[in-house]
């Protein structure tokens, strides 16, 4: 069984950081990539990026490029995504997925239960 | 960047009823490129549909997805109880690489 679980819930101070986790279970983690995106309350789904968990290789949008990394342990399954300089309006729930093959194109096949980042002075 | 428009914003309909909602893109897209997820409340979302109109492991026959060029549609031929969520449409760019999603359509009783 295919399994997705992310790190929990946490409150930040505006211009801090956060780091996710996302730690796969029931499949090959080398053999599909891992897709990150967000949704603010009220809002759709956005897209933040992706890494083939083979090579490393990332793709970010452009909106996050300068402020967010996303990594792997190969070696835990695990899957890594960091916010930096955060901002009341990262206020989400961060979602890590599964694709459905390691290259594109690129659809969000299984989902971690979804990680809540409260940004708030 | 491709923008995604879903209409209608809210579909109200009853179980047994048949659901169409469209997706239109701003630029023509792949029919590989587009997909369907139904989200409910306190769940992540799920995939429906990829590649237009190939159903996702596990999705019922009653959900189909169509179009081509700038025009995508997921139908849902009667509505169950549980069908009763917030639908997004979702593409994909190979150049440059990128993902966007739809603004959602809720089909509600």
């Amino acid at each position: 069984q295919i399994q997705l679980v992310q790190s929990g819930s946490e409150v930040k101070k505006p211009g801090a950081s956060v780091k996710v986790s996302c730690k796969a279970s029931g499949y090959n983690f080398n053999k599909y990539a891992i897709l990150w995106v967000r949704q603010a309350p009220g809002q759709s789904l956005e897209w933040m990026g992706w890494i083939n968990t083979v090579n490393g290789n990332t793709e970010y949008s452009q909106k996050f490029q300068d402020r967010v990394t996303i990594t792997t342990d190969t070696s835990a399954s695990t899957s890594y995504m960091e916010l930096s300089s955060l901002r009341s309006d990262d206020t989400s729930v961060y979602y890590c997925a599964r694709g459905l093959t390691i290259f594109g194109p690129h659809y969000f096949a299984s989902w971690g239960q979804g990680t809540l980042i409260t940004v708030s002075s | 960047e491709i923008v995604l428009t879903q209409s209608p914003g809210t579909l109200s309909l009853s179980p047994g009823e048949r659901a169409t909602l469209s997706c239109r893109a701003s630029q023509t897209i792949t029919y590989y490129s587009l997909a369907w997820y139904q989200h409910k409340p306190d769940q992540p979302p799920r995939l429906l549909i990829y590649g237009t109109s190939s159903r996702a492991s596990g999705i019922p026959d009653r959900f189909s997805g169509g179009g081509s060029g700038t025009h995508f549609t997921l139908t849902i031929s009667r509505l169950e109880p549980e069908d009763f969520a917030v639908y997004y449409c979702q593409q994909y760019e190979d150049s440059p690489p990128g993902v966007t999603f739809g603004g959602g359509t809720k089909v509600e009783i």
